[in-house]
């Protein structure tokens, strides 16, 4: 069975660090670029950051709301893909989610599993 | 960018059908996946490829797409359908996904 499981939430002081990771099973990690969403309170679903497959260099990519602040990264020898998030702002208070993208890393394919999310909340 | 419009909120009564939209530019020139969320889960997608069902998506489940809106219908709507629906396409410009602002749908 396919699976992503995000960990590494919590609650962080504006201006500080996190990193979150994201674990995959059932499927051949290495082969897959990998996304982050996130959804804040009482707001819709928002692309963070991906990351593609190796096989295509690994290159990523940010929503402009967190570039600069964020990184994605990924270790396919554990199969986890990781978003560290830096300068934390209050309006970064949301729960995260992991996700894989289907086909192959720059194909228009859905995102075909996703994590239960992991929340992060940024206040003083 | 590429911008996806859907309306906030759809209301339907059970066993009635609902019908969930997404609009853009010569959208019907994209490929739009739909994707399903309830409260404390993840999303899930519920149609890929504008009419294609995932393995466990019912057959009253289907997606359509021409010129410039996507639909996502739902027949015979029942309790456990109650969710925000998000419209996904890939913007070819910058080879990034997009998502619509997500539809609340009230049963």
């Amino acid at each position: 069975e396919v699976q992503v499981v995000e960990s590494g939430g919590g609650l962080v002081k504006p201006g500080r660090s996190l990193r979150l990771s994201c674990i995959g099973s059932g499927f051949s990690f290495g082969e897959h670029a990998m996304t982050w969403f996130r959804r804040a309170p009482e707001k819709g679903l928002e692309w963070v950051a991906l990351i593609r497959s190796n096989i295509y260099g690994g290159t990523t990519e940010y929503a402009a709301s967190v570039k600069d602040r964020f990184t994605i990264s990924r270790d396919d020898s554990k199969s986890i893909a990781y978003l560290q998030m830096d300068s934390l702002k209050i309006e970064d208070t949301a729960v995260y989610y992991c996700s894989r993208k289907s086909g192959s890393s720059y194909e228009y394919t859905p995102f075909d599993s996703w994590g239960q999310g992991t929340l992060v909340t940024v206040s003083s | 960018s590429y911008v996806l419009t859907q309306s906030p909120s759809v209301s339907v009564a059970p066993g009635e059908t609902a019908t969930i939209t997404c609009g853009g530019d010569n959208i019907g020139r994209k490929s739009v996946h739909w994707y399903q969320q309830k409260p404390g889960q993840g999303p899930v997608g519920v149609i890929y490829f504008d009419r294609d069902r995932p393995t466990g998506i019912p057959e009253r489940v289907s997606g359509s797409n021409s010129v410039n809106t996507a639909t996502l219908t739902i027949s015979r709507v029942e309790a456990g359908d109650e969710a925000d629906y998000y419209c996904q396409v890939w913007d070819s410009t910058s080879d990034l996904p997009v998502l619509g602002g997500g539809t609340k749908l009230t049963v």
